[in-house]
């Protein structure tokens, strides 16, 4: 069964430091998306993104923050300089074509951790 | 997207029925109600949708109340593999885009 694919697992930086969080969208699905989940709290939107642009994103998404398709195949959160409270599960999503069911596949998350 | 309320905490025994209850008394004639579930700080994974009709696949049943106010998930046969977070969501449209806004969910424990 396809998957959404998140690499690394486990990401550890030292505050100030640019990180960039990697995922493989499921092959056929044009809407991707980024989510975040702090230790014990909600999984909260981060971004949409759909035909190259962004769609939506949400407060948390400031100017830090930046998401790129750089080629067919990957999506990638880059984070411009880490603060210690940006430590928290990233979760890359995405689904099929408009028109089809509302189904977000999720990956296993990167664990960022900020020091 | 309408407000759900799902209680914070379930206990079930396993082989048992699990049948976690949502409330959304503001939904519009147009929201779905979906399910996902997170296992142990994994991603979250899609279970079953609906609108009105009850629905079933090879993980869930989803019941919706006539008026729409209120939906059960039922895990028919739980497992211990089953204990996780379960997410009520109420979105517009089965065919739109959009982001997913999660709640706190219900825990479920099923235990040995």
């Amino acid at each position: 069964e396809p998957e959404v694919t998140q690499t690394p697992s486990h990401q550890v930086t030292q505050m100030g430091q640019e990180v960039i969080l990697r995922c493989v969208p499921i092959s056929n699905h044009l809407y991707f998306y980024w989510y975040r989940q702090i230790l014990g709290q909600k999984v909260e939107f981060l971004v949409s993104f759909y035909n190259n642009e962004i769609s939506e994103k949400s407060e948390i998404f400031d100017d830090q923050f930046s998401v790129e398709r750089p080629d067919g195949s990957n999506f990638t959160l880059k984070i411009r300089s880490t603060k210690l409270e940006d430590s928290a599960m990233y979760f890359c999503a995405s689904h099929p074509m408009a028109g089809r069911r509302n189904i977000q596949y999720f990956g296993a998350g990167t664990r960022l951790s900020v020091l | 997207d309408a407000k759900t309320t799902q209680p914070p905490s379930m206990d079930c025994a396993e082989g048992r029925a699990a049948n976690l209850p949502c409330n959304h008394s503001t939904i519009s004639g147009n929201e779905y109600v979906y399910w996902y579930r997170q296992i142990h700080s994994q991603g979250p994974q899609y279970i079953i949708h609906g609108l009105k009709n009850n629905e079933t696949n090879e993980m869930a049943s989803l019941i919706i109340t006539e008026d729409r106010k209120s939906s059960t998930l039922i895990l028919p046969h739980a497992t211990l593999r089953d204990t996780a977070v379960y997410y009520c969501i109420v979105r517009v449209g089965e065919g739109s885009q959009g982001n997913l806004i999660f709640g706190k969910g219900t825990k479920l424990s099923v235990k040995p």
